[in-house]
């Protein structure tokens, strides 16, 4: 079955540095999501993806943010200078129409831990 | 906000027994869909539920839809010990989702 892989599983970062988590969506899906779970809380939604540029966002989604697909197959989230706070799991997601409609199918998130 | 939120936030039963949990929210929405979390990994689609339908089964996984309580639930018969997980609903808004706190399930064996 066709899966959602997002790249590190785990990453340790130092609080004002950059990181870069990395997702290969479905290859025939043609939306994506990024979103987050802060330890013992909600999913929370940060961005949506349509045809090379964000469709909606949240307010979790501020200047720090950014989410860019490099190529045909990867898409990625930044994330500028750190924050503890920004210690999540962070969950990519693909559907191959309108995800509300369709169903989303998610990879299995990348521990982001800010020290 | 449409984020769902389910009800109750922890449930502990035994093999066998079956389990309920339900989701409420608060705006129109056009489908409901139920996700599975095993601890700390991924979320696992499970079931896609629209407006205009009032019941779906899946295997073991039975959802209902009551629109006009803005609730949903979801049986998971003959529960297992690998059921163990949390149960999230989440309901569309525009291009995306939001989903409620979830529901802690722990079928003990």
């Amino acid at each position: 079955e066709p899966e959602v892989t997002q790249t590190p599983s785990h990453q340790v970062t130092q609080m004002g540095q950059e990181v870069i988590l990395r997702c290969v969506p479905i290859s025939n899906h043609l939306y994506f999501y990024w979103y987050r779970q802060i330890l013992g809380q909600k999913v929370e939604f940060l961005v949506s993806f349509y045809n090379n540029e964000i469709s909606e966002k949240s307010e979790i989604f501020d200047d720090q943010f950014s989410v860019e697909r490099p190529d045909g197959s990867n898409f990625t989230l930044k994330i500028r200078s750190t924050k503890l706070e920004d210690s999540a799991m962070y969950f990519c997601a693909s559907s191959e129409g309108v995800g509300t409609v369709y169903g989303y199918t998610f990879g299995s998130g990348t521990r982001l831990t800010v020290v | 906000s449409q984020q769902g939120e389910e009800d109750p936030q922890a449930l502990s039963i035994q093999e066998g027994e079956n389990a309920t949990m339900n989701c409420s929210y608060k705006t129109s929405i056009n489908n409901l869909q139920w996700y599975r979390q095993n601890s700390g990994r991924g979320l696992v689609h499970l079931i896609l539920i629209r407006s205009n339908e009032r019941e779906k089964h899946s295997g073991r996984l039975r959802v209902t839809l009551d629109t006009s309580k803005k609730s949903s639930s979801l049986l998971i018969t003959a529960s297992r010990a690998a059921d163990t997980a949390s149960y999230f609903c989440a309901t569309d808004a525009l291009n995306d989702m939001r989903f409620g706190a979830g529901t802690r399930l722990t079928v003990k064996p």
